[in-house]
């Protein structure tokens, strides 16, 4: 079993509805990020999160550490989030950048 | 400002080679982390440095794998004795600090026939 596991892995929408891509982990961390990656392979870091909730524009993340899951959440989605979004955790006691795992990704496509 | 870069983009090399790879961080970037991305998956941890010592390298996933950051700028990923096996997309990203976002560079596409 994958330490990080997302669902779902392929997501297809229509313009305009509201998207959650869920991540959960089995492991202590000390972060959780959630990155982008478009075709191509550019990866764009999304947010990074130890408790709580964030938000930047459209995307919010939330993470609750009890449950060792978190969300992306992306309101009046668009064509242009179309895309990979990744859940990464940091399984360092001290910072959050240590040593990375990844999940698989869910890949998102949002028709107009 | 510049971003992350990585040379070369692409890279074909016979089974058996030595290929180097290389990674310019942001300038001031303290933390550089390598990354292995294989087609359909997610990446793979293999080392991150914080200035010039390699502070994890448990990731690499053999002896024919070293990397080095000797002035705590640019890194170099070193493979040894190529196997096709080692075929992937290489990421490289750096970040201010251990606490702060990772900036990702564009990744080098390695091809081993």
């Amino acid at each position: 079993k994958n330490e990080v596991e997302q669902s779902p892995q392929n997501l297809t929408a229509q313009e305009g509805e509201f998207i959650t891509i869920n991540c959960s982990y089995s492991v202590g961390i000390s972060a959780l990020h959630w990155l982008q990656q478009h075709p191509g392979g550019g990866i764009v870091s999304l947010f990074m999160l130890s408790s709580g909730k964030k938000k930047h524009g459209r995307l919010i993340a939330t993470i609750n550490i009890q449950e060792k899951h978190s969300s992306l959440h992306i309101t009046a989605s668009h064509p242009r989030d179309s895309a990979v979004y990744i859940c990464a955790v940091s399984k360092g006691t001290n910072f959050g950048n240590e040593k990375l795992t990844f999940g698989t990704g869910t890949r998102l496509t949002i028709i107009p | 400002g510049a971003g992350v870069s990585q040379t070369p983009s692409n890279k074909v090399t016979e089974k058996g080679k030595y290929v180097e790879l290389r990674c310019d961080p942001i300038s001031g970037h303290t933390a550089l982390y390598w990354y292995r991305q294989s087609l359909g998956q997610g990446p793979e941890f293999l080392i991150y440095f914080q200035g010039t010592g390699a502070a994890d390298d448990s990731g690499l996933p053999n002896d024919r794998f070293f990397a080095v950051r000797p002035e705590g700028s640019v890194s170099t990923l070193k493979i040894q004795r190529t196997e096709r096996g080692d075929s992937a997309v290489y990421l490289c990203a750096s970040s201010f600090g251990l606490y702060n976002e990772q900036f990702f560079g564009p990744g080098t596409r390695l091809t081993v026939l």
